[in-house]
This record gives structure tokens, sequence and C-alpha cells, in this order.
């Protein structure tokens, strides 16, 4: 079957930096992306990934290893509306995006 | 520019009776999704598009059915409502090249009672 998995929820301190990982078990590969999703609101793009190494966007960088089925998301110089849910996707073989079921970040002061 | 447009915000729906969900994108985009969002359940997809007048479907598309009847809009169907398909549903788009990213509407928040 496939399978993505993340940590259900993190917690982090505000200006401080977080590491969000991905593991991924899926019938092909084609990419990942990851999405931020703000509490009611719609997922928004991030990153997207589709050969081995860093994607540095700001304070957004995103890491890929297809060898080990892995990737993360880092979040830099954290800011309290960073606090969102963050959806990993890979896209299979087919180009279907397979969605993890999100981690739930809490920025603190 | 809209983006990708979602009707109605909420709705809420008695056991068995049926209702429509349209999706609206002004983005030109081939591509075209319906996708329901459950807690602590990842996006699972409905059923999806390709193309004006295509539809196919996907993880979990039982008790829904979609129309692509003009390329901006896609529609989601329930015939006949059930309280499993309580959820947030998203409408989602993308160009037909697979390295884009899907472009969301805000969704449906829908309760069947």
């Amino acid at each position: 079957g496939q399978n993505i998995d993340q940590p259900t929820e993190m917690t982090a301190t505000e200006g401080a930096i977080v590491q969000i990982n991905c593991t991924y078990q899926t019938s092909g590969f084609n990419g990942l992306f990851w999405y931020q999703q703000h509490a009611g609101e719609a997922p928004t793009f991030l990153s997207y990934n589709v050969l081995d190494g860093l994607e540095e966007k700001g304070r957004f960088s995103s890491f890929l290893s297809r060898s080990k089925g892995y990737s993360y998301l880092l979040l830099k110089e954290l800011q309290m509306k960073d606090s969102a849910s963050y959806l990993c996707a890979v896209s299979d073989s087919n180009y279907q995006l397979i969605w993890g079921a999100g981690t739930k970040l809490i920025i603190k002061p | 520019n809209a983006g990708v447009t979602q009707t109605p915000k909420f709705r809420v729906l008695k056991t068995g009776q049926s209702m429509t969900l349209l999706c609206a994108q002004d983005m030109n985009h081939e591509y075209m999704y319906w996708y329901r969002q459950d807690p602590g359940m990842g996006l699972r997809l409905i059923h999806y598009s390709v193309g004006e007048g295509t539809t196919a479907k996907g993880e979990v598309p039982d008790g829904y059915n979609v129309s692509r009847l003009k390329k901006q809009n896609f529609l989601l169907g329930l015939e006949s409502a059930a309280p499993s398909q309580t959820s947030v549903y998203f409408c989602a788009s993308r160009t037909d090249r697979e390295s884009q990213p899907q472009h969301f509407g805000d969704g449906t928040r829908l309760s069947i009672l």
C-alpha cells in the first residue's frame, strides 16, 4: 500500500528553527510537495522537490532523499503566523498526490 | 484574479437529501480535483478531471458523482447524503504540467444529520 508518515504535532518557540519530517512509501515517485494549511483555510503551496537535495525559499527549506523515502521541511526564524498544519504529499506513478495527515505546528512566544 | 472558488461555504443536510457543490477556476487549468478532509487523515481524492468532458474516480468515489461540462467548472454531487459524508470538501486545480502545484479553493464544510 501507499503510506505517508508525518508527526501529528510539534511545538516550537518563536524565533527558533523547526524541522518537520515526512517519510513515504508509494507506488512510484514523481515529486514531493509541501503545503501549509492554517486552521479553517485552504492548503497553500510551499515547495516542490523531485531531485535529491535541499531547496531553499526564504525562511523555508525542503530536503529530499529519494533513496531513503524521506523529506523534511525546515522553518527558520519562526513567527507566530507560522502556526499551522504542514502537509506532505507525494506524486505517485499516476501523478496523483498521496497526502500525509499533516503536522500541526504550535509556536509559543 | 479569484483563483479557485467553491460554493457554498457551509451546508447542513439531512440524511437522504441531495446537493451539488460547485467549483470554478479562472486560471485556465486543465486538471481539477475534488478531495475530502477528515480529522486525523490526509486529503483523500474523490474524483478528478484531466480536461473538459472527462472525469475519473479517485480513492473514495462511492456516493459521489461529478461533471465537467465546462473547462472552468467542476461539480460534485451527492445523490443521497449519508452521515459518513460529513466532511470538509476541497476543490483544486492545476496546469497539465505534473511539477506544478495544485491550487485549492477555500473549502465547503458539509454536515449531514
